[in-house]
């Protein structure tokens, strides 16, 4: 099938830097994408969203971004804090028929 | 707002065994998903309601899983009989509509001897 690669599959960073997670999607029929939290033991938490007739959108701290000539979708973290550390995952819905998620970056913030 | 429901939060069972998995969504939302998640696999759509309705179950691994929604407030997943590759956690979602944003429950964690 159409897959959602994700990268990377970890990430370690300094609390206080940046964090990048990116997403690449083939489904040129996918129109809303979002970006979950999970933690330890816990289901995904939505953090934002954007669909395919936006190019960005800004959160407290988080940033998504989308190129849908590449199809590459991608979230941004400022200045990590400790409590970021989780898995977080990108979903694309894809028409009418649900969404799809990535593989996931384990996300681990150093104090 | 209590969220998305789910129980049991554990289940450990013997291979063979029938197992059922509970959901009630958040009031109001329509659309309800089942989600399979594993180390190898990461999270898998199984099958998605909307309006108690199944829409898509071309996740749903093979017959020994089936779901139903009786009412709006209710949904079941049920693995008969239960093998050691379904152990998983199991989640549900329910969103305002199919194509709006999903809120998950904490998941059940499924185990089969």
């Amino acid at each position: 099938g159409e897959n959602v690669e994700q990268h990377p599959s970890t990430l370690s960073v300094q609390e206080g830097d940046n964090s990048i997670i990116n997403c690449a999607y083939s489904n040129s029929a996918s129109d809303y994408f979002i970006w979950y939290k999970q933690e330890s033991g816990k289901g995904p938490q939505f953090i934002i969203d954007i669909r395919s007739n936006m190019d960005k959108r800004q959160g407290q701290r988080v940033t998504v971004l989308l190129n849908k000539t590449v199809k590459h979708l991608s979230l941004q973290i400022a200045a990590t804090q400790p409590g970021d550390s989780a898995v977080y995952f990108c979903a694309e819905r894809r028409g009418g028929r649900g969404f799809y998620f990535g593989s996931g970056t384990k996300l681990n913030v150093k104090p | 707002d209590a969220g998305v429901i789910q129980s049991p939060r554990h289940e450990v069972t013997e291979m063979g065994q029938e197992v059922t998995l509970r959901c009630k969504p958040i009031s109001g939302h329509n659309s309800l998903f089942w989600y399979r998640q594993t180390m190898m696999r990461g999270l898998e759509l199984l099958i998605y309601f909307n309006n108690n309705v199944p829409i898509d179950d071309s996740g749903m691994p093979e017959d020994r899983f089936s779901a139903k929604m009786p009412n709006a407030s209710f949904s079941t997943l049920k693995i008969q009989p239960s093998e050691p590759r379904d152990s998983a956690v199991y989640f549900c979602a329910s969103s305002l509509a199919s194509g709006e944003t999903q809120y998950f429950g904490p998941g059940t964690r499924l185990l089969v001897l």
